[in-house]
């Protein structure tokens, strides 16, 4: 079962930052938090992960309360391009593959 | 470019054949692939993980008899739909991970199935 909630939906305008939520209350100390996204008809996309502290790349920033049951996932200045589904998710550490179970996702849609 | 990549792209078959779809992780080794299906408007959802050189694990509910999970090799990992029907009619997705401790997982591009 997933272990994160997101919203449905969210509309953002181009040129903005888009801040996408994800709550996942029941994270443990040795698990993750990634985002993929999906764009119509492909595979997904990996953005950015992290564990406690706050994460930047060049395609988004992750920011993580201080008790880690929440993150924001940041487009700083978003573009058409970034209209996808969006998908925060939990990982274990562990050595090895650990598999990824999806939940439904944020469909972020960007607006001229 | 591509770290995982799935072959064919799209493939059209008739109800009743087989059809197989490969995954291959491209410049590491992967001991583990997972294979996922999608239908439209849904999330991805979790069939099996492909183990090399050992039987896959099977999520509860996807039939082992029906999807076939070959991992003959560290970069192959093969999915086959047996006796397809149209509703097995989907986007397949396969994932894999580079070794090492808290590494990206890379998805392929999927392979959409149409049976007819």
């Amino acid at each position: 079962d997933a272990k994160t909630t997101q919203p449905p939906s969210m509309d953002c305008a181009e040129g903005r930052a888009a801040n996408l939520p994800c709550n996942h209350s029941t994270i443990s100390g040795n698990e993750y938090v990634y985002w993929y996204r999906q764009i119509h008809s492909q595979g997904p996309q990996y953005i950015i992960h992290g564990l406690k502290n706050n994460e930047t790349n060049e395609m988004a920033s992750l920011i993580i309360t201080e008790d880690r049951k929440s993150s924001t996932l940041i487009l700083p200045h978003a573009t058409l391009r970034d209209t996808a589904v969006y998908y925060c998710i939990v990982r274990t550490r562990i050595q090895g593959a650990q598999k990824l179970v999806f939940g439904q996702g944020t469909r972020l849609t960007i607006n001229p | 470019g591509a770290v995982v990549s799935q072959h064919p792209s799209w493939v059209i078959c008739k109800s009743g054949t087989s059809v197989k779809i490969e995954c291959r992780s491209l410049d590491f080794q992967a001991t583990t692939m997972f294979w996922y299906r999608q239908f439209p408007k849904q999330s991805l959802m979790l069939m099996a993980t492909s183990n090399e050189g050992s039987k896959a694990t099977y999520e509860q509910g996807v039939e082992k008899d029906k999807f076939l999970i070959n991992h003959a090799s560290l970069t192959l990992s093969t999915l086959t739909v047996t006796s397809a029907h149209p509703e097995d009619s989907s986007f397949y997705i396969c994932s894999a991970t580079p070794p090492g401790l808290g590494n990206t997982i890379y998805f392929g591009e999927g392979s959409w199935l149409t049976v007819v």
